[in-house]
């Protein structure tokens, strides 16, 4: 089945580090990938997404790209801010009417 | 933008006891709507895709007896756990896809049920 791998946390850095947090997937067919967003106490929020090969997605300065050749949808930022605490879940979903599948998150902590 | 409203947000009910959480979408009709289990420090768990007017797909190993699920409306869902136990205590996460549009789902913020 369809199976969502990112890189464990907790990932500690300090403000205006670079930010990367791996994401590779397994699907049998041409899935959407996102990114969503936990802030503490929260519910998830959709950071980004791409529907398909090569598409980057980008919101608040976050991006990722969509790379078939490499199964892999990789978060970045250039430089992460305090606010950027939180627990970031990459996510796939095949086209239609089907849940997400989740990887199992990581915990972010930028410190001052 | 599309906003899901869950509620309650916390709840702590005594064991033997059931709890009812509603999944609302404001501003879309959704025919689908999904249930997550959050544990601590883990990913969310699919329990169920709920249909608007017909039963509840569970996944394996889901007691559906347990947690009943009812999509009455188009922009209701509510998952009731029945008989609960302190095992139930956890994070319950709705989401609700838009009938139109992309497929991107919009998450509520979640209900946090303790179980005394």
């Amino acid at each position: 089945g369809d199976s969502v791998t990112q890189m464990e946390g907790p990932v500690t850095l300090s403000e205006e580090a670079c930010l990367t947090i791996n994401c590779t997937y397994t699907a049998t067919g041409y899935p959407s990938l996102f990114w969503y967003v936990q802030y503490p106490g929260e519910g998830l929020q959709l950071l980004l997404k791409a529907t398909k090969a090569d598409d980057k997605g980008s919101n608040k300065g976050f991006e990722a790209t969509y790379r078939k050749e490499t199964t892999s949808f990789h978060l970045e930022k250039g430089s992460v801010q305090v606010s950027d605490s939180a627990v970031y879940f990459c996510a796939l979903s095949d086209q239609g009417n089907t849940p997400l599948v989740f990887g199992k998150g990581t915990r972010l902590s930028v410190i001052a | 933008g599309a906003v899901v409203s869950q509620h309650p947000s916390w709840v702590i009910c005594k064991s033997g006891t059931s709890v009812k959480i509603e999944c609302r979408s404001l501003d879309f009709q959704a025919t689908t709507m999904f249930w997550y289990r959050q544990f601590p420090k883990q990913s969310l768990m699919l329990m169920a895709t709920s249909n608007e007017g017909s039963k509840a797909t569970y996944e394996q190993g889901v007691e559906k007896d347990k947690f009943l699920i009812n999509h009455a409306s188009l922009t209701l869902s509510t998952l009731t756990v029945t008989s609960a136990h302190p095992e139930d205590s956890s994070f319950y996460i709705c989401s609700a896809r838009q009938d139109s549009g992309a497929n991107v789902l919009t998450f509520g913020a979640g209900s946090r049920l303790t179980v005394l």
